[in-house]
């Protein structure tokens, strides 16, 4: 068991630039989990997969925010035209089945 | 919509004073209440699952509670190493989904 593995673990961009986001899962978790944290607020759900399957995205999650997981491994969340208000921590899960979600370090997004 | 509402927001303890952290939930057909823990920057760690009212758990100086309307985090002897945001989530609903959807946190600082 390595761990949930987010990368990188920060990113300061600039207003309307494209960033992305990676994340592996804990190699045997079919479930997998994007979520966002503000200062002072618990995490926000974002999307989910099961394996290569996005099932579900949540109404917070925009038409510039694009999540995959190609061939059910890593996934990868893209933020296009990015925007100050989209500063916060992104968290990535990962479960197997209905068990506990394992969380990696996060990504801390610095829009500028 | 699931509701989730920690109190208090933040608080502070003598070292060797227990006391409790609440959450209050709103769900319609809980699968599961969860505890994390969250050090500054990182990830949350997870603590406890509980399924049905009644349960209790233990982990060192921890111990969660259930009851059908909220749960209690007890600390007791507190030390300086438990500080963080405790978080709490619920897990329901049916489906394929298992997100999870958090409180805001309590902040614990235990001074020496």
């Amino acid at each position: 068991d390595t761990g949930v593995s987010q990368d990188p673990r920060h990113k300061i961009t600039k207003r309307g630039q494209n960033v992305t986001f990676r994340c592996d899962p804990i190699s045997e978790h079919n479930r997998l989990y994007w979520y966002r944290q503000t200062l002072g607020q618990g995490p926000e759900f974002l999307t989910y997969f099961q394996n290569e399957a996005q099932l579900e995205k949540s109404r917070l999650l925009s038409d510039r925010f694009s999540a995959e997981r190609p061939k059910g491994s890593f996934s990868t969340l893209e933020i296009q035209r990015t925007e100050q208000g989209d500063s916060a921590m992104y968290l990535c899960a990962s479960s197997a089945r209905m068990a506990r979600a394992f969380f990696g370090q996060g990504t801390r997004l610095t829009v500028v | 919509e699931d509701q989730v509402t920690q109190s208090p927001e933040a608080l502070r303890l003598q070292e060797g004073e227990s006391s409790s952290l609440n959450c209050s939930y709103t769900v319609s057909g809980l699968r599961g209440l969860f505890w994390y823990r969250q050090d500054p920057g990182k990830g949350p760690e997870f603590l406890f699952t509980l399924y049905s009212a009644g349960e209790e758990k233990e982990k060192e100086r921890l111990k969660a509670t259930l009851t059908k309307k909220e749960s209690f985090l007890h600390i007791t002897a507190p030390k300086p190493e438990d500080s963080a945001t405790y978080l709490c989530a619920v897990q329901a609903g049916v489906g394929a989904n298992s997100k999870l959807t958090f409180g805001k946190g309590i902040t614990l600082s235990v001074r020496p």
